[in-house]
């Protein structure tokens, strides 16, 4: 069974920076043609996509957050790590990580972790 | 404004088909798989459909894809009152080198 989990701080400050880490489970990260994708929801809003790493080490960034984004995975432990700088309030969401494929299918998705941003 | 457009609403009977549009243009949609993802209230998105129009397994046939130039459709027959959700379209932009979401469609099972 394919399993991913969130985690991560619940509360940050505006201006920190934020790690959230993906655990993964039932695939490896090292398997060709697989990856890991992060996308946000703040609440009552639309999906956003915000980034995903393949197991090549191939990484994209949302266009308008990619300044702010760093992706990584190390496969010995399964985990991928998004890291997001200088946060603010607007940034407040549930975080998702999925396994992705490279149709960029999204498939499945972790449960997810609310993150909130305020001082 | 997602680059995908959706319907923001879709309402039918129990019973019933609906059809949501996801239109995009030639550097996505145009030229790239598309995939739709159903979201229950209070849960994590689901794949309901890829590669346009394939079903994962499990998947029930009341739901189906198509694509048809820079646009595709969700069809889902035998409206329930459990396919109440949010569904969003998905695809890669080969301009943007990103991913995609369109903005989202609440079905509302009347």
């Amino acid at each position: 069974q394919v399993t991913l989990k969130e985690s991560g701080p619940v509360l940050v400050k505006p201006t920190e920076t934020l790690t959230l880490t993906c655990t993964v489970s039932g695939f490896s990260l090292s398997n060709a043609r697989m990856g890991v994708s992060w996308i946000r929801q703040p609440p009552g809003k639309a999906l956003e996509w915000l980034a995903h790493i393949f197991s090549n080490d191939e990484k994209s960034y949302s266009t308008s957050l990619k300044s702010r984004l760093t992706i990584s995975k190390d496969t010995s432990k399964s985990q991928v790590v998004l890291t997001m700088t200088n946060m603010d309030p607007v940034d407040t969401a549930t975080y998702y990580c999925a396994r992705t494929y490279y149709d960029f299918s999204l498939d499945p998705w972790g449960q997810g972790t609310l993150v909130t941003v305020s001082s | 404004q997602s680059v995908l457009t959706q319907p923001p609403s879709v309402s039918a009977a129990p019973g019933q088909k609906v059809t949501i549009s996801c239109s995009g243009s030639s550097s996505n949609i145009g030229n790239n798989y598309v995939s739709w993802y159903q979201q229950l209230p209070g849960t994590a998105p689901k794949l309901l459909i890829y590669d346009n129009n394939k079903r994962p397994s499990g998947i029930p046939d009341r739901f189906s894809g198509s694509k048809s130039g820079t646009s595709a459709t969700l069809g889902i027959t035998g409206l329930q009152t459990g396919d109440e959700a949010d569904y969003y379209c998905g695809t890669w932009d080969s301009s943007l080198s990103a991913d995609l979401f369109g903005g989202g469609t609440k079905l509302t099972v009347l």
